[in-house]
């Protein structure tokens, strides 16, 4: 089943403007990650926050969790058309071993 | 430089042929997985694997099989291709809890 649900699924922004994605889960975590994929490549690790962190930053990505809501958001902000491309959540639920569980993603499309 | 390799990239074969995907990492992680993610959709994990000789089906039941004589080599075969069987399989590796590595993917079409 899918752990994790992702909001939007598709965005559409102009370079320059912030983008915000959201993603809720439904089972208690040890970590969540963020990935970014090109069209037809493999997956890239973006970020990754622990269930004990509430804010974490990594260049223009800035990705908050709250475990009470079961929910993180993922935000670019400046964003580039080399931003463009699809972003998972995935979640490593606490009796899962390590085994990453993915919402079905968000497509961006960032238009110069 | 470490990296996750996949061959072949792109296949495309007849209906009940026996087909093997190759995944090797230079690593050293004693975790790999296998995906299978249909065009725009989710990833769905199909097999594990944890260290050698040690493998398990994932989420998502599949007709293939793994193997994993060696830490850095993760084999998916599949004996009898069939047309549902036409999706992307991505390969990653990984210490526990952390990031995963994918490799960049094989796009098989069976006809």
């Amino acid at each position: 089943s899918q752990q994790g649900e992702e909001d939007p699924q598709a965005l559409s922004i102009q370079e320059g403007e912030n983008a915000t994605m959201n993603c809720s889960y439904k089972t208690s975590i040890n970590n969540l990650q963020w990935y970014r994929q090109n069209s037809g490549r493999g997956l890239v690790h973006l970020i990754l926050i622990r269930s004990n962190e509430r804010e974490k930053h990594s260049g223009r990505l800035r990705v908050t969790l709250d475990t009470s809501k079961k929910s993180s958001s993922l935000l670019i902000t400046a964003s580039r058309a080399a931003d463009t491309a699809s972003y998972f959540c995935a979640t490593v639920p606490t009796d899962s071993w390590g085994k990453l569980q993915f919402g079905a993603g968000t497509q961006v499309v960032v238009t110069p | 430089e470490a990296d996750i390799y996949q061959t072949p990239r792109y296949l495309v074969i007849g209906t009940g042929k026996k087909i093997t995907l190759e995944c090797s990492q230079t690593m050293g992680h004693d975790k790999m997985y296998w995906y299978q993610q249909d065009p725009g959709m989710e990833l769905h994990l199909i097999h594990y694997s944890y260290g050698v000789n040690s493998t398990e089906k994932g989420d998502l039941s599949s007709e293939s099989t793994v193997s994993r004589i060696r830490t850095e080599h993760f084999p998916l075969t599949l004996e009898s291709a069939r047309p549902s069987h036409t999706s992307q399989y991505l390969c990653a590796s990984s210490e526990i809890f952390n990031e995963q590595f994918f490799g960049p993917g094989t796009r098989l079409t069976v006809l």
